[in-house]
């Protein structure tokens, strides 16, 4: 079955550390995203990447670092930078930027 | 102001009856997603559409580019049809989201 995989669903963490969320794809799709989700507010970009070793910052990236070093996957780290770190992240991928995006399940980090 | 606003956050309807989520945006666009996202969080493109009109079952997705303005439509809701729909237009190459429409459909 092709989809977008993201592990784990629920991540607890201490405040200070770093993450790493994970997020794969096996669509063959070029472009990757990552948003993140907090209560009562639209999904915001954090970063995105075109093509394999290429990515932009979106509109959230600080306190954020991604990798794109395999066409498949695209992992985001949430480093100690990030002052409210705790949310909803989803991980999405289209064929090229500006298809139709499809998203992985999500991993709820909670920092404590 | 937000860039893009969905009306209404909350919606509760009975089984059967005639939805209509609207969304209104301020920038221009290439194109604009509905999109379905579950309980659990899962998300899911229901459309994408540039003009016109697209239907895919019981759900109808309308939009007017001069007025920005679109709208989704569920004929027949069921109980299953109960999710967040949210908006997101494309702008400059990116997606913004509405903050979503909660949909309850009781049975």
């Amino acid at each position: 079955d092709g989809g977008i995989t993201q592990s784990p669903k629920y991540l607890f963490r201490k405040e200070g550390q770093n993450v790493t969320l994970s997020c794969e794809q096996n669509l063959n799709h070029d472009a990757m995203y990552w948003y993140r989700q907090d209560p009562g507010q639209g999904l915001r970009l954090i970063y995105y990447s075109q093509i394999v070793n290429d990515f932009q910052k979106g509109d959230i990236a600080e306190g954020y670092s991604v990798s794109r070093e395999k066409k498949e996957s695209f992992p985001l780290t949430v480093t100690s930078a990030q002052k409210n770190p705790t949310a909803f992240y989803l991980c999405a991928s289209s064929i090229s930027n500006g298809n139709e995006q499809f998203f992985g399940p999500g991993t709820r980090l909670t920092v404590l | 102001k937000n860039e893009v606003e969905q009306s209404p956050q909350n919606l509760t309807a009975q089984e059967g009856e005639f939805i209509t989520i609207n969304c209104s945006y301020s920038v221009g666009i290439s194109a604009l997603h509905w999109l379905q996202q579950h309980p659990g969080g899962g998300i899911v493109s229901l459309f994408m559409l540039s003009s016109g009109k697209k239907k895919h079952g019981r759900l109808i997705a309308t939009i007017n580019i001069q007025e920005k303005h679109s709208s989704l439509h569920i004929t027949a809701s069921h109980p299953r049809d109960s999710a967040v729909y949210i908006c997101a237009p494309r702008s400059q190459g990116n997606l913004i989201f509405g903050k979503g429409t909660k949909l309850s459909v009781k049975p």
